[in-house]
């Protein structure tokens, strides 16, 4: 069962342009949001966070927006650059195993391709 | 300051063999967990320790141990590997808490 999801495999958009990622959850236990970029052959980099006792936070040009009650989060890149081109992972965090583990859940990640 | 370092970068096993990986987390991380990413999907988890303890365990089977040493540095062990177990072993570390995890580059295990 996927606790995370991610239900767009790929998405191209151009230079200069708002890039829109989405992530859907289903566990309401989730308090800890996270988006990752991975390039090929390298391992997941960290990109930007937020809490659910948030609904926005902001970093340069990367934005995460929380929407509790859907159970849904974004993020927004703008603008757009060729050099964002990678696989963005959705995670979530909380408090799921006995003993306090901060395991991330993790989606299947969409593959953005900003086409200069 | 370096990041999170793991060895070695690629390694190819025969079926019913063990594995040692090994990882070394960021300088002041006390708490390091592993994920298996297989082609296609999110990483998935396998081990937190913290403070040389462990703190949570995925969904995977015994084969799979995992132990933390006193400088942080950790690693995961496989035993009678499976064609299945190929994958992309990523290690993460971080303060412990809710805070954000840095990977390292992976170890890409092939089994023949």
């Amino acid at each position: 069962d996927q606790q995370v999801k991610q239900n767009s495999p790929s998405l191209s958009v151009q230079e200069g342009r708002i890039s829109i990622l989405n992530c859907d959850y289903t566990n309401s236990m989730f308090d800890y949001f996270l988006w990752y970029k991975k390039y090929p052959a390298e391992g997941p980099t960290f990109l930007i966070s937020i809490s659910s006792i948030k609904d926005k936070n902001e970093d340069g040009r990367f934005t995460v927006f929380l929407n509790k009650s859907a159970k849904h989060l974004s993020l927004h890149i703008v603008p757009s650059q060729p050099g964002d081109s990678a696989v963005y992972f959705c995670a979530a965090s909380g408090l799921l195993t006995q003993g306090g583990s901060e395991k991330l859940v993790f989606g299947k990640g969409t593959k953005l391709t900003v086409n200069p | 300051d370096a990041g999170v370092t793991q060895s070695p970068t690629h390694l190819i096993k025969t079926r019913g063999q063990h594995v040692t990986l090994r990882c070394s987390p960021i300088s002041g991380h006390k708490s390091v967990s592993w994920y298996q990413q297989v082609l296609g999907q999110g990483p998935q988890f396998i081990f937190q320790y913290y403070e040389k303890e462990e703190r949570g365990r995925g969904n995977f089977p015994d084969r799979f141990s995992a132990r933390q040493f006193p400088n942080y540095s950790s690693e995961l062990n496989v035993n009678a590997l499976l064609l299945g177990d190929s994958a992309l072993y990523l290690c993460a570390s971080s303060t412990g808490g809710p805070s954000e995890q840095f990977f390292g580059p992976g170890t890409r295990l092939t089994v023949l």
